[in-house]
């Protein structure tokens, strides 16, 4: 079974800073696909960026950008210029690339930002 | 707005009662997923439909159970309710069962069991 680790329980940066959440995963299958989500304190699920596991390049998303190791199994965002509303708890996820497979997202355990003025 | 709707936002009830979760997907989505977020367990999958057919479980209790209909609307039933059915419960839509697209998120229902 697929499992998903965020090690950072909380963080903490600076606005207008730069911070990066931590994500490890473990799966023996080749190809899925990655994602980290955001959820403000309305508790909507929203989604901030998708990686593709057969793809090398680290996907960007305006001041969100991952770093994706494959070979280490980990999927790091970094989060640019912080600002007041990134503040969040934020999901890490994973999705099996088998057509056949359960389409479900395995997340982690969230990392909750907190963005200081 | 991701264009899944969930009702009711707020349902708050005693041990050992019945309640219904619904959801609508966005138009034209055929796969609902749900799924339950507890301080405890964090974010985990129950189970997923496609077109009316259940196509994948996860760690759902047999108190509870869900069904998707004709309109692709779908419903989770929990019966039998504990203290520990407390959580936040998420339906999810996306266009097909391809492991790329998107899954876009209800708002939630926030269910207490007092």
């Amino acid at each position: 079974a697929q499992t998903v680790t965020q090690s950072q329980p909380e963080m903490s940066v600076q606005e207008a800073e730069t911070v990066t959440l931590s994500c490890t995963y473990d799966t023996s299958e080749s190809d899925y696909y990655l994602f980290w989500y955001k959820q403000p304190p309305s508790r909507q699920m929203i989604l901030v960026i998708r990686q593709e596991a057969y793809k090398q390049q680290n996907a960007t998303e305006n001041r969100f950008s991952v770093n994706f190791q494959k070979a280490a199994k980990s999927f790091s965002l970094k989060i640019s210029d912080s600002q007041l509303g990134d503040a969040a708890m934020y999901f890490c996820a994973y999705r099996s690339g088998l057509i056949q497979g359960a389409q479900k997202l395995v997340f982690g355990q969230g990392t909750r930002l907190t963005i200081n003025p | 707005d991701s264009g899944v709707t969930q009702t009711p936002k707020h349902l708050i009830t005693a041990t050992g009662q019945r309640v219904t979760l619904r959801c609508s997907p966005r138009s034209g989505d055929l796969s609902v997923y749900w799924y339950q977020q507890s301080l405890d367990q964090g974010l985990q999958f129950l189970i997923q439909y496609y077109n009316g057919e259940e196509r994948a479980k996860g760690n759902i209790l047999e108190r509870f159970s869900a069904q998707q209909f004709p309109d692709l609307h779908s419903e989770l039933n929990l019966s039998s309710l504990e203290l520990g059915d407390s959580a936040l419960y998420f339906c999810a839509s996306t266009s097909s069962g391809r492991p790329y697209n998107e899954q876009f998120f209800g708002p939630g229902t926030r269910l207490t069991v007092l």
